[in-house]
């Protein structure tokens, strides 16, 4: 059973320190997407890659968030220095083509104090 | 891609249909209706997807409307396991382009 993984998941630091989440899609998936979630804003989408370039991050803060893919089975993001309104559950997802569905991992649940 | 309105929240009783409505009044001829949702503290799932005709498959129904305007998912044996936050979304497809969620529809199936 295919499944995207996440870690970790779950993730507590101080203000100011580096956060690093890391995502491995389903194998043979070409597209990678990555959103956070809050209670106010509900889900965004942060960033997307597909084949391994970066196609979207209009969503994310650029002066402290950088996504990466180093290779087609890891997608990286990472904060730094993180804030304490950057808590929240940061999700994966992937897809293969048109995506006509997206797979969903387990997220990170990020706590920074 | 178009703007989908759906009420905030619904309770069904266990073991009847649930039915999720969704309006997308300014949905183009080209955008599909996808369904996914999201169980309390995991990602989201998807559910299905149309075009114009009604769709079937092992988790729900999808019935749109003849002018496309709105569509209604069907839970038709509603569990416990299917209380979550509903999303409908409307979508241009086969364009690999990500998905806009909304706020959804909160579903509590009671006992």
């Amino acid at each position: 059973d295919a499944r995207v993984t996440q870690t970790p998941r779950h993730k507590v630091t101080e203000m100011g320190q580096e956060v690093t989440m890391r995502c491995q899609p389903i194998l043979g998936h070409n597209t990678v997407f990555w959103y956070r979630q809050t209670m106010m804003q509900g889900l965004e989408l942060l960033a997307y890659f597909r084949n391994r370039a970066p196609l979207d991050d209009s969503g994310m803060p650029k002066d402290r968030f950088s996504a990466e893919m180093p290779d087609a089975t890891l997608a990286t993001l990472k904060i730094q220095p993180s804030e304490p309104r950057d808590s929240a559950v940061y999700f994966c997802a992937s897809g293969f083509g048109g995506v006509e569905t997206q797979y969903f991992g387990p997220g990170t649940r990020l706590l920074v104090l | 891609d178009a703007k989908t309105t759906q009420p905030t929240s619904m309770d069904c009783a266990e073991g009847r249909a649930a039915n999720l409505p969704c309006n997308h009044s300014t949905i183009s001829g080209n955008e599909y209706v996808y369904w996914y949702r999201q169980i309390h503290s995991q990602g989201p799932q998807y559910i299905i997807h149309g075009l114009k005709n009604n769709e079937t498959n092992e988790m729900a129904s999808l019935i749109i409307t003849e002018d496309r305007k709105s569509s209604t998912l069907i839970l038709p044996h509603a569990t416990l396991r299917d209380t979550a936050v509903y999303y409908c979304i409307v979508r241009v497809a086969n364009t690999g382009n990500q998905f806009y969620f909304g706020t959804g529809t909160s579903l509590t199936v009671i006992p």
